[in-house]
């Protein structure tokens, strides 16, 4: 079992519409969780983090952690075609050394 | 305020050659990290330091790769000798606060490897 598990996709939405994007942890000890986008032969930014039960919301993007199922979205709202790029689940393990485990990611394509 | 600087961006060497790739993280962050990125994958931490100081090097493949962090700023990731596996986009990243509930990961552009 894979530390961080994402689809890998791609997922194809039209513009205007919702993506959601999930993620599933195997350490239950982590605590805390962050969504990073990075465009085609760019580095990682980070878009969300998170570290308690609920929803996070900051402008279009919302991120959603359940700790009991080891789960976290991002769902991004009125989805625009400069969205379109690959999403990166990170996790900072139960260690707590600072280091963030990545998943493999998943590519959104948001088509006009 | 600078970001955080590596080089070179491209690197084509033949197998079985040895490479260095260089980066110097953002003024004042303490804790400086490699990851590898293979194409279609995430980043995969090979090393972070705290300071100049190794934290986690348990993925490392310590018979070829390598890494200083001199005097905690800058720091060196050298692989010798390289196989065609290395092929991978080389991140270097920093933060502020080891304790990462309040920190964050910024990355550099990456040194992008290609082993012939």
């Amino acid at each position: 079992q894979k530390e961080v598990e994402q689809n890998s996709g791609p997922l194809s939405v039209p513009e205007g519409a919702i993506a959601s994007l999930n993620c599933t942890y195997s350490d239950r000890g982590s605590q805390s969780f962050f969504w990073y986008r990075q465009y085609s032969g760019k580095s990682p930014e980070l878009i969300m983090f998170i570290y308690s039960n609920g929803d996070k919301e900051d402008g279009r993007f919302t991120a959603q952690l359940n700790k009991a199922s080891q789960y976290v979205s991002l769902l991004i709202r009125d989805s625009q075609p400069s969205d379109s790029a690959t999403y990166l689940c990170a996790v900072s393990p139960s260690s707590n050394t600072g280091k963030l485990i990545f998943g493999q990611g998943t590519t959104l394509q948001v088509k006009p | 305020e600078a970001g955080v600087a590596q080089s070179p961006r491209y690197k084509i060497i033949e197998k079985r050659q040895s490479v260095a790739f260089w980066c110097n993280p953002i003024s004042g962050h303490a804790t400086l990290y490699w990851y590898q990125q293979i194409l279609g994958q995430g980043p995969k931490l090979l090393i972070q330091f705290q300071n100049n100081g190794v934290v986690d090097d348990s993925q490392l493949p310590k018979d070829r790769f390598s890494a200083e962090r001199l005097k905690g700023v800058d720091s060196t990731l050298k692989i010798q000798p390289a196989k065609l596996e290395d092929s991978a986009v080389y991140l270097c990243a920093s933060s502020l606060d080891r304790d990462y509930v309040l920190g964050e990961l910024f990355f550099g552009e990456g040194s992008r490897l290609t082993v012939l």
